[in-house]
Order: C-alpha cells, then structure tokens, then sequence
C-alpha cells in the first residue's frame, strides 16, 4: 500500500502568515508523529498522537505551533505568524501502534515538507 | 532515553562490510537499540532494532553487547546505495514513543 504522504512538498511564505501542513499516514496506523528538521541535523520531535488524542506535545517550540488528527487519520501542523527560523523541514511518521510492542512501534516517514519563510 | 554517541563519518569500499559502532553507556533495561538510515533528503528509513540479543534482518546485523553498553550496526556488502547518515537511537517502547535523534554517522560508500 501507499506510504506516508505529506502536502505541500514545498511551501513558500511570508513572514507574519500562518501555514497549514498536512500528513496522510500509512492505513490503519494508529500512531502520528510530527519531527521537524534543520539542514544537517536530525530529526527533533514536536508532537505526536494516538488515534484523535494527542499524547505528548513537548516538542512544540512555543504556542505558535499547533497540531490536530481530528478523525485519526490526516493529521494538520499549523503554524501560525510564521518567523524566518521556522524555515525547516517538516517531517510526519507513522506507526501501526505506540504501545504495541516493539514490532508495531516502528516508524515510518514521509518525504517531508520544506518550509521557507522569507 | 539514554544518550548514544557515534563517530561523525565513516568510509567504506563498496563490496566490504560496513561495522559503524554506537555508545549508549546510560541505557537502562528495558531500552531498545533501533537503528535508522537517512539518504539524502528522503525521510529516515527503519533498519534494525533489537533489546540485548543479536539481530539479522534482510538490511543488516545488530551486534549488542553483553553490558549493552555499545553496539554495532553491520552493512554486509555496502553498495553505495547504502552512502546515507545512519542514526544509532536508543528508547523504551510504549510511553516513551518519540525518537530522539543525534547527528549520526554519514557513511560514505566509495568504489
């Protein structure tokens, strides 16, 4: 079946504008994270749910940032009044449970999107 | 989860067997070792992963040892298809579900 998908691959914006980044994760996974990673380091954790419930939100740098899977399934990463060191790459994983066991609890991401706020 | 440290790159001949080493001296016992590996600008690709038990899978081997202290990812027969950063990340299953990612090791896989 199909991957992890993200939307918009890139996304351009203005400093000041909220941004809306979309995950569709892998079928039937009920796990959801949000990483997000600058150029040359690894991925660092914003936040990530289970089902429609988010479970942990630690990673979020500050208010602006926001997440919701609302249904379970898409999940959307607001940013709101966007600064210029958002710029990053925004990255969703999937697994099939968080709780599970080891073998459900691997990961799977998406190709990510780059943000650039100028 | 406990700290890993990996050495910042590696080269390897394509063909000859890829070891890259991790330290993870603070792990506690009910810590897994999982390995990911990231191309480029793709997203991370699982790997391996295993708890104090040697593991082989069709990508590679886990050597962990006795004192859990360190392991070793194996590359079989590098290709330099296999040139990517490799992330050594140590966590618990369950409650502590995020990964937490170091700089890894960028391995070079060169003719």
């Amino acid at each position: 079946g199909a991957g992890v998908s993200q939307s918009p691959r890139y996304k351009v914006t203005k400093r000041g504008q909220d941004v809306a980044l979309r995950c569709d994760p892998i079928s039937g996974h009920v796990s959801l994270y949000w990483y997000r990673q600058a150029l040359g380091q690894g991925p660092e954790f914003l936040t990530y749910f289970n089902y429609e419930a988010q479970q942990d939100k630690s990673g979020l740098p500050n208010d602006r940032f926001s997440a919701e899977r609302p249904e379970g399934s898409i999940s959307t990463l607001t940013i709101q009044r966007t600064e210029q060191r958002d710029s990053a790459m925004y990255r969703c994983a999937s697994s099939l449970l968080a709780d599970g066991g080891y073998s459900q609890e691997t990961q799977y991401f998406g190709p990510g999107t780059r943000l650039l706020v100028l | 989860d406990a700290k890993t440290t990996q050495p910042p790159s590696m080269d390897c001949a394509e063909g000859r067997a890829a070891n890259l080493p991790c330290n993870h001296s603070t792990i506690s016992g009910n810590e897994y070792v999982y390995w990911y590996r990231q191309i480029h600008s793709q997203g991370p690709q699982y790997i391996i992963h295993g708890l104090k038990n040697n593991e082989t899978n069709e990508m590679a081997s886990l050597i962990i040892t006795e004192d859990r202290k360190s392991s070793t990812l194996i590359l079989p027969h590098a290709t330099l298809r296999d040139t990517a950063v490799y992330y050594c990340i140590v966590r618990g299953t369950g409650t502590a579900s995020k990964l937490t990612f170091g700089t890894g090791t960028r391995l070079q896989v060169t003719l």
